[in-house]
């Protein structure tokens, strides 16, 4: 089983609507939760950053941690055919030097 | 400023060459790493420097070297590579403090060895 499990889709959604982009984890122990988002043949530009349960929000983004249930999302509100790219979550112990444990990451479309 | 730079862009090389990568952050932050990324997959880790020393090593092989020779640069030296390490190759750093854990990655260098 992988620490981090995601659905690497594609996912396909019309402008305008609520995107939910998902990852499951099997290890209790990690405690910093992160979503990135990656535009094709660039690098990861961070989205959201959290830290234990609960939610954080920014803009259209929200970011929701429930560590009972091992399970973290990402909702976009209003999404743009600007926000087509590939969203890896990541999460880690914590630490002053860390290993990021990525999920697979998940190919959204959002088509005008 | 949230700024990692990367220089090449793009590489192409034999596998008898040698060539460098490197990385740069001005954001004061003490830990560096380098990630490599193939296409569709997600980035795995290489190195980590924590305070310009070495920390992690993720069994990387020897044509991998990598150098950090102040707090603000990250070198990657290549050597006798093979068509397979073909990739994206990402640079990170972060505060290097607990509880500083966010990464930002650099835009990457993509290498092709022919």
């Amino acid at each position: 089983q992988k620490e981090v499990e995601q659905d690497p889709g594609p996912l396909s959604v019309p402008e305008g609507a609520i995107v939910s982009l998902n990852c499951t984890y099997s290890n209790s122990a990690f405690q910093y939760f992160m979503w990135y988002r990656q535009y094709s043949r660039k690098g990861p530009e961070l989205l959201m950053y959290t830290y234990s349960s609960g939610n954080k929000e920014d803009g259209r983004f929200t970011a929701q941690v429930d560590k009972s249930s091992k399970y973290i999302s990402l909702f976009i509100r209003d999404s743009q055919p600007s926000d087509s790219a590939t969203y890896l979550c990541a999460m880690n112990y914590g630490g002053a030097t860390n290993k990021l444990i990525f999920g697979t990451g998940t190919l959204l479309a959002v088509q005008p | 400023d949230t700024e990692v730079t990367q220089t090449p862009k793009h590489l192409v090389m034999g596998m008898t060459n040698k060539k460098s990568l490197k990385c740069e952050q001005h954001m004061g932050h003490r830990a560096m790493y380098w990630y490599k990324q193939k296409a569709k997959k997600p980035p795995e880790l290489m190195f980590v420097y924590s305070y310009e020393k070495l920390s992690i090593n993720e069994s990387v092989p020897s044509r991998f070297s990598p150098e950090c020779p102040n707090s603000s640069l990250l070198n990657l030296h290549l050597h006798a590579l093979q068509p397979e390490d073909s990739a994206l190759y990402l640079c990170a750093s972060s505060q290097g403090a607990a509880g500083q854990e966010t990464q930002y990655f650099g835009p990457g260098t993509r290498l092709l060895v022919l």
